[in-house]
């Protein structure tokens, strides 16, 4: 398969702390994204991050890429129970082929 | 702000009978993606238009499943006959243009229940 795969499964923290999901895939890409989905309802796109970039900031969200692990991380700094949700790395490939990783459950306690 | 439609939100169905599903993708969207998800796991394509063209239905299981865009506007997903393995989420999703650069943008979903 090629979809991205994302480590931890499931991950819980307290409000304040800092949160880092990490999608590991097998084969060049164009670009990753990340995406959140609340519990049963759709999924929010959160970040693009195209193969020739390294990292990007959208407010408390940091997404870095390393194309030599072909690896992704996804920091949520100071996280809050709204941060509540399961998030998943998509890749996409060079056919425009986006694959969705199985996801990682981000619980964050008030 | 506007977002992609679906309908039913909720269906529960016994096994062999037909179900069907709507959505409406944001207006102007030429891109409409057919998603499954099963409990636990990520979302995987069934089927991917381009205005009323199917671009990519490889993952579609065709013995029971069929999709269509008529006017290149809003999709049916039928299924017939629902198996128990089929109960999941269901979740359209469009995007402006097919360039593997764009985001999606995803519908709330529909929860199918087979028993």
């Amino acid at each position: 398969s090629q979809q991205g795969e994302e480590d931890p499964q499931a991950l819980s923290i307290q409000e304040g702390e800092n949160a880092t999901m990490n999608c590991s895939y097998k084969t060049s890409i164009n670009n990753l994204q990340w995406y959140r989905q609340n519990s049963g309802r759709g999924l929010v796109h959160l970040i693009l991050i195209r193969s020739n970039e390294r990292e990007k900031h959208s407010g408390r969200l940091r997404v870095t890429l390393d194309t030599s692990k072909k690896s992704s991380s996804l920091l949520i700094t100071a996280s809050r129970a709204a941060d509540t949700a399961s998030y998943f790395c998509a890749t996409v490939y060079n056919n425009n082929d986006m694959r969705f990783g199985a996801g990682t459950r981000l619980t964050v306690k008030p | 702000e506007a977002e992609v439609a679906q309908s039913p939100r909720y269906k529960i169905t016994e096994k062999s009978q037909a179900v069907a599903f709507w959505c409406d993708p944001i207006s102007g969207h030429a891109t409409l993606y057919w998603y499954r998800q099963i409990l636990g796991q990520g979302p995987e394509l069934l089927v991917q238009f381009q205005d009323e063209s199917v671009v990519d239905d490889s993952q579609l299981p065709k013995d029971r499943f069929s999709a269509e865009r008529l006017k290149g506007v809003d999709s049916t997903l039928k299924i017939q006959p629902a198996e128990l393995g089929d109960s999941a989420m269901y979740l359209c999703a469009s995007s402006l243009t097919f360039t593997g650069q764009e985001t999606q943008y995803f519908g709330p979903g529909t929860r199918l229940l087979v028993l």
